[in-house]
């Protein structure tokens, strides 16, 4: 089975723009969730998509926003990026309500 | 709110010794313990994990113990090895309620040669 793929797994933008990640779970999975890791904060959980609803949300402004298509693929958007948005962007995802969860490789994604 | 803490943050050891990573939790709801390795450019993977009804896996040279009662799980490799190199994460979820997993802030390991 082929694992959780990210597309691209990297990004350069200027402040003030905004970006679209795409992830790809696992085939079969029908939950994905997004975090963002940065060296100072860890792994900080950005919300969960599971058939096609929000199902979980982290403490992330409103610029921070998701969504879940019918084939369980996922895109996060992040509209006015600021620098501090720089960070990698982990897609995870797992078969159920609840279930072991595996993570893609990530997007790293750099504002200047 | 919510929240695991992960100790130490770094930890050394030498090639061959054992190296043990803490973490406690606070949700009392929480019943699935998983532990990932994340190398240098890569995403994290799961290595191990355990759900709240066993106090012990193993798997190899990796196990995971848990105390429900102190709300403590750690994480044991044995005869570490240069490629045990890495940050690990450990996690809490539960069954029930919001699903979430809550990450604990890693650990660096290093095993010196």
């Amino acid at each position: 089975k082929a694992g959780v793929t990210q597309t691209p797994r990297y990004l350069i933008k200027t402040r003030g723009q905004q970006v679209t990640l795409s992830c790809s779970p696992i085939s079969g999975h029908r939950s994905v969730s997004w975090y963002q890791q940065t060296p100072g904060q860890g792994l900080q959980f950005l919300f969960e998509y599971f058939s096609e609803t929000q199902r979980n949300k982290g403490n992330f402004p409103g610029r921070f926003s998701g969504r879940q298509f019918s084939n369980s693929r996922s895109e996060m958007n992040v509209s006015t990026l600021e620098l501090g948005d720089s960070a990698l962007y982990l897609c995870a995802s797992r078969q159920d309500g609840f279930g072991t969860q595996y993570f893609g490789p990530g997007t790293r994604l750099t504002v200047l | 709110g919510e929240n695991v803490e992960q100790h130490p943050s770094t930890l050394s050891v030498q090639e061959g010794d054992s190296a043990v990573i803490k973490c406690t939790y606070s949700d009392s709801a929480s019943n699935y313990f998983p532990w990932y390795k994340q190398e240098l450019g890569k995403g994290p993977q799961l290595i191990i994990d355990i759900r709240s009804n066993v106090g012990e896996k193993k798997d190899q040279r990796i196990a995971v113990t848990l105390n429900k009662t102190a709300k403590h799980f750690s994480l044991h490799i044995t005869e570490t090895q240069p490629e045990d190199s890495a940050v690990y994460f450990c996690a809490a979820g539960s069954t029930s309620g919001t699903y979430k997993y809550i990450f604990g802030t890693g650990t660096r390991l290093k095993v010196l040669a």
